[in-house]
């Protein structure tokens, strides 16, 4: 298994720009979400999803889009690049459920964005 | 809003035990307390979680007060390599399923040799 692929890893734009971040996960994981993590901050939710077709926003949704067509595979658009949208992005899965609450979730290694 | 307080920063000498508190005074009963950890600027890591019995895995102990206001963790022996940002978050699970992990700033745990 692969766990949580995250790509690119580093990416620079300038402002105005779109892009998407993709993440993929090969462990039939019907939760996935995003976050994102300013320097000397914890993460913040974007946007998550419970599954196919499902998606809904987190805590800071604006400027960014989301869809879920398969199981695997979650991607981030951002719509028109901002200098404060620079961060670095975490993508997540994990089951939905689990027997006694526990449903751990595993991170990708996260991208590296920079909006110039 | 994260729903826990933890302190922003700790010690611990290395091979001692490392205890983190983490408040979270306004738990609900189908809320779990669960832990991450953040090692430099990669992506967090699950370490353990718990309702409301201690719990204990490879990695940690999770102790939970019976009125579930307060919990602390416990690495036994830490080592240099447990230097993390700890976090401390209640979630909350049900039939429609799980709530999304909400992060806090947690607490930086500095293991020092």
């Amino acid at each position: 298994n692969a766990g949580v692929t995250q790509t690119p890893k580093f990416q620079v734009l300038k402002t105005g720009q779109s892009m998407t971040l993709q993440c993929a996960q090969d462990m039939n994981h019907e939760y996935m979400s995003w976050y994102r993590q300013d320097p000397g901050m914890g993460l913040r939710l974007i946007h998550y999803s419970v599954g196919a077709g499902i998606t809904d926003q987190g805590e800071v949704p604006n400027g960014y889009n989301v869809s879920r067509s398969t199981t695997e595979d979650f991607p981030l658009r951002l719509l028109s690049a901002a200098p404060s949208q620079t961060s670095v992005y975490f993508c997540a899965s994990s089951y939905s459920r689990h027997a006694g609450g526990g449903a751990e979730a595993f991170f990708g290694q996260g991208t590296r964005l920079t909006v110039v | 809003d994260a729903k826990t307080t933890q302190p922003t920063s700790m010690d611990c000498a290395e091979g001692r035990a490392a205890n983190l508190p983490c408040n979270h005074s306004t738990i609900s009963g189908n809320e779990y307390v669960y832990w991450y950890r953040q090692i430099h600027s990669q992506g967090p890591q699950y370490i353990i979680h718990g309702l409301k019995n201690n719990e204990t895995n490879e990695m940690a102990s999770l102790i939970i007060t019976e009125d579930r206001k307060s919990s602390t963790l416990i690495l036994p022996h830490a080592t240099l390599r447990d230097t993390a940002v700890y976090y401390c978050i209640v979630r909350a699970t049900g039939l429609s399923g799980n709530t999304p992990l909400v992060f806090g700033k947690g607490t930086r745990l500095s293991v020092i040799a």
